[in-house]
């Protein structure tokens, strides 16, 4: 039962160059979130996703695209990226589009951006 | 539009005390309440969740939360910690209106000593 996959683990990358960091998930969930972890700022939502083949701006879009081609795949991409979108990102997903419905998150990928 | 207050950023304890972590929410319409548990190096898991009904809701590792409408809060309370509880909190709230999506709180360490 692997839930939701997140890649690479970690990642160190230079200013200015283009990152896709992938998300996986095996429960046929509808919705899929992506967040990013900033020590004494929380959560944040970058974009989500309630159904496949559409999208949405979270609080932090600025800086980063998703698409949702199929159910299982929400890959999320910096195409330039720059230092202040060093963090953890976490991708996450829920049975059903709105709050309610629990989420499941995936292990997370550590970003540094130099 | 709605927002969560974690008020303590860290709470220190000793194994076997008492602890409250506290949570406020603000929001113009009817909400549905969570914490969920980050555990060190891991993603976030549900603790528990206030949809509707009783407003004392109890998670299956001994914690609470009860939804106080008048004073917007919900806080987290377990009588007797562990510690493995030794974990960051995250307390979030959703309006119940349609495909709103989860606010999170910036997080509160609890850090359980023997």
């Amino acid at each position: 039962i692997a839930g939701i996959t997140q890649a690479p683990t970690s990642q160190i990358l230079a200013a200015g160059r283009r990152m896709t960091l992938r998300c996986t998930q095996d429960m046929r969930h509808n919705a899929m979130y992506w967040y990013r972890q900033d020590l004494g700022l929380g959560l944040r939502l970058i974009h989500y996703s309630n159904t496949a083949g559409t999208t949405g701006k979270g609080e932090v879009p600025d800086g980063y695209s998703v698409s949702r081609a199929n159910t299982d795949d929400f890959p999320l991409t910096l195409a330039s990226a720059v230092p202040s979108q060093t963090s953890v990102y976490f991708c996450a997903s829920s049975d059903f589009a709105g709050g309610l419905n629990e989420q499941f998150f995936g292990p997370g990928t550590r970003l540094t951006v130099l | 539009a709605q927002s969560v207050t974690q008020l303590d950023s860290q709470v220190p304890v000793f194994e076997e005390a008492p602890v409250e972590l506290r949570c406020n929410y603000s929001s113009s319409v009817s909400v549905y309440l969570f914490w969920y548990v980050q555990y060190p190096n891991q993603g976030l898991q549900l603790l528990l969740k206030y949809l509707s009904g009783s407003t004392l809701v109890e998670s299956i590792n001994g914690f609470e939360a009860e939804f106080n409408k008048s004073q917007t809060s919900f806080h987290l309370r377990k009588p007797s910690v562990h510690i493995s509880d030794t974990a960051e909190y995250f307390c979030a709230v959703t309006s119940n209106s349609g495909y709103s999506t989860l606010t999170f709180g910036k997080g509160t360490m609890l850090l359980v000593s023997p």
